[in-house]
C-alpha cells in the first residue's frame, strides 16, 4: 500500500492563479481531510469528507473548494491564489470514527507570490 | 480560541534528560491522540488514550489522560536525539459526531547530543 499520496510536493504560484492539490489514498478509508500548517498555528482544518459525495467545511475554508467523487481521491482546489495561502498543506485519511488514527500524506509546500 | 493548548511551545534539552509536555483544555474529550512530526513529513500517530486516568507506555514515552478527560501529558525519559520533532496532541470532542480531530499547536522538541 502506498498510503496517502500528495502531488505536487512543491508549487509556486502567482497571485490570482488557480490550481488543484491532489490527494489519494489506497486504504479504503471513509474519512479524508485537508489541513494547512503555518508556523506557530498548528494544523488547521480546511475541508473534510466522511464519504464519497459528502464534504463539509472546517475552520478555514475560504478560498478553497473540494469534491469527493470517489473514496480514493480528495482534491483541494485553490480558486484564486493569494499570498495568505502560502503554507504547507497536508491531506489525511482515517477509517470511520474519531477514535481511529489519521494517516497523513507527506505534504505540499505552496508559495504564492 | 484554541481548544487544545500545548506547553511549552519550544523545548531544547540535552541528551539523557527527562521532560514532560502538556496538552490542556477546558473541554471534555472522548479520546485524545499524540502525534510526532519530523521535518518535511506528515504527523505520525504515537498513541490514543480513551479512559480518564489512563496511562500508556511506548518504550521511553509515557502518556497520561487526565481523570476528567480535559488534559493529557507526555513524559519522555532519557531523551535521545531521535526524539527531536514536533509533538502534537489531537482530541475528539464529546458529541462531536463526524467532526475530525481538533489539533493543538504543538511542542517543538530539540534534543542535543
Amino acid at each position: 500500500n502506498a498510503g496517502v499520496t500528495q502531488t505536487p510536493k512543491f508549487q509556486v504560484l502567482k497571485t490570482g492563479q488557480s490550481m488543484t492539490l491532489q490527494c489519494a489514498q489506497d486504504m479504503n478509508h471513509e474519512y479524508m481531510s485537508w489541513y494547512r500548517q503555518d508556523p506557530g498555528m498548528g494544523l488547521r482544518l480546511i475541508h473534510y469528507s466522511v464519504g464519497a459525495g459528502i464534504t463539509d467545511q472546517g475552520e478555514v475554508p475560504n478560498g478553497y473548494n473540494v469534491s469527493r467523487s470517489t473514496t480514493e481521491d480528495f482534491p483541494l482546489r485553490l480558486l484564486s491564489a493569494a499570498p495568505s495561502q502560502t503554507s504547507v498543506y497536508f491531506c489525511a485519511s482515517s477509517p470511520a470514527g474519531t477514535l481511529n488514527e489519521q494517516f497523513f500524506g507527506p505534504g505540499t509546500r505552496l508559495t504564492v507570490l | 480560541t484554541q481548544l487544545l493548548e500545548q506547553s511549552p511551545q519550544f523545548l531544547s534539552i540535552q541528551e539523557g534528560e527527562n521532560l514532560t509536555v502538556y496538552c490542556n483544555s477546558s473541554s471534555v474529550f472522548s479520546s485524545l491522540q499524540w502525534y510526532r512530526q519530523e521535518p518535511g513529513e506528515g504527523p505520525v500517530l504515537l498513541v490514543t488514550v480513551v479512559t480518564g486516568g489512563e496511562v500508556k507506555k511506548l518504550k521511553r514515552l509515557t502518556f497520561q489522560f487526565g481523570d476528567a478527560r480535559k488534559d493529557s501529558s507526555l513524559h519522555i525519559t532519557a531523551a535521545q536525539p531521535g526524539d527531536t520533532g514536533l509533538y502534537l496532541c489531537a482530541g475528539a470532542l464529546v458529541d462531536s459526531g463526524n467532526t475530525p480531530l481538533v489539533f493543538g499547536k504543538g511542542t517543538r522538541l530539540s534534543v542535543i547530543a
